[in-house]
């Protein structure tokens, strides 16, 4: 099983929609836990920290679950500028390395 | 703010040649890492730093060699470039290696033949 796990995608949705992503971790002892956004030919950039009583920033909200090792991210009303691939992202324990998932691409259609 | 400054942003070596790539962070962080990314394997650690004079080897530390000499530098060496070489290279730093943002160059794309 890989550490960090995400929904193969791609996903396609229309402008307005929501959609939501979802990434499985295997190391229990994972402490931090990121939401990172990358745009085609350009380096990843953080868009949220996961926080264990989830979180929300506009209309991005990303939860975690650590019973299931699970974390998600919710993107409501979609923009045109929302087509990106979205890496989750585990600090894995005490070796202070993050464990990145092959990301999920969005692409959001008018 | 430059932030992580990568250079150079592109690069086409033969097989056998070697390059050194640049990454420089203006933060005052302690912490830098070299990754690269390939289709369908997604970001895979080369090496890291977590302080000045230090490195440390990552998941796939064969084929290059690192130096950290100053804190705000962090080398990535290729001795002997080989084709499987050719990828996409990126630079990060953080402020700590917990649960703190990592700030990413722009990359390096290069090629090998």
């Amino acid at each position: 099983r890989k550490e960090v796990e995400q929904d193969p995608g791609p996903f396609n949705v229309p402008e307005g929609a929501t959609v939501a992503f979802n990434c499985t971790y295997s190391n229990s002892a994972s402490q931090s836990f990121f939401w990172y956004r990358q745009d085609c030919r350009k380096e990843p950039k953080l868009l949220m920290s996961v926080y264990s009583s989830g979180n929300e920033d506009g209309r991005f909200t990303a939860q975690l679950n650590r019973a299931s090792q699970y974390i998600s991210l919710l993107i409501r009303d979609s923009k045109l500028s929302d087509s990106a691939t979205y890496l989750c992202v585990v600090n894995a324990g005490n070796n202070r390395k993050l464990i990145w998932g092959l990301g999920t691409s969005l692409a959001v259609n008018p | 703010n430059a932030g992580v400054t990568q250079t150079p942003k592109f690069r086409v070596l033969k097989t056998g040649q070697s390059m050194t790539l640049l990454c420089a962070q203006d933060m005052n962080h302690e912490y830098m890492y070299w990754y690269r990314q390939d289709p369908g394997m997604g970001l895979r650690l080369i090496h890291y730093s977590v302080g000045e004079g230090t490195t440390a080897k990552g998941e796939v530390p064969d084929g290059y060699n690192v130096s950290r000499l100053k804190k705000q530098n962090f080398l990535l060496g290729l001795e002997s470039a080989a084709p499987s070489q050719t990828s996409v290279y990126f630079c990060a730093s953080s402020y700590t290696g917990l649960a703190i943002e990592a700030f990413f160059g722009q990359g390096t794309r290069l090629t090998v033949v």
